[in-house]
């Protein structure tokens, strides 16, 4: 089973709420991904970072933001919830010299 | 820009009968790789082949081959001796090295097996 983790599984907030979702890794990969994956499972990049200080927006807009700190820490923020922001969020990482991405379990944002 | 298309929502398949899904992609890059992973309902997304697009040879894990044909832009999955654990949402995906590195993904193919 893949080393990555995110936190929390599951998360029910009010409209207006900020929070972060965390996601990390213990394999030491410099390459980090979040996908936005929503009803129709369609998976949507919306960050991604090649390493420490390093961060990309993606394909799809998104009003999140990350931060890359530390190689195994790739935190992403909504400063202010909208339900609209409902979705599963997908963590993913991968090294340099091996093209694998391993993906965490997600979490399940409801904006109420 | 990469993208990937995956022409079929949902396909079905008969315990112990082969399954073909589709993928096509695009990208200016001439070097990638393309991928196929799989998400079984509520759990993890997993890798289940991989292909270098340097590499003519299709790539084969166990009862996993695909088709590999780079003129046409095309990436299919074979799915041989289908078991029910087969069953899951199957994401073909593409990483282009050079440039963003981005890993795109297509819209998926929900695979159903019946017993």
């Amino acid at each position: 089973e893949a080393d990555i983790y995110q936190t929390p599984r599951y998360l029910v907030i009010g409209t207006g709420k900020k929070i972060t979702l965390e996601c990390s890794q213990t394999m030491g990969h410099d390459k980090m991904y979040w996908y936005q994956q929503d009803p129709g499972m369609e998976l949507h990049l919306i960050h991604y970072s090649y390493g420490v200080n390093s961060t990309e927006k993606g394909d799809l807009s998104s009003e999140s933001t990350v931060s890359r700190i530390r190689t195994e820490h790739f935190p992403l923020t909504l400063e202010s919830a909208r339900p609209s922001h409902t979705s599963q969020y997908l963590c993913a990482s991968s090294a340099v010299s091996n093209t694998e991405a391993f993906f965490g379990q997600g979490t399940r944002l409801t904006v109420v | 820009a990469q993208t990937v298309t995956q022409s079929q929502p949902e396909m079905s398949v008969q315990e112990a009968e082969t399954v073909t899904l589709s993928c096509t992609y695009d990208t200016s890059e001439s070097d990638y790789y393309l991928f196929w992973y799989k998400q079984p309902p509520s759990r993890q997304m997993i890798l289940v082949i991989r292909q270098e697009a340097y590499k003519q040879q299709n790539a084969t894990e166990n009862r996993f081959s695909v088709n590999f044909q780079k003129a046409a832009k095309s990436f299919s999955l074979k799915i041989s001796d289908s078991q029910l654990g087969d069953a899951a949402m199957y994401f073909c995906a593409c990483l282009s090295q050079g440039g963003s590195e981005k890993l795109v993904f297509g819209k998926g193919t929900k695979l159903t097996v019946n017993p």
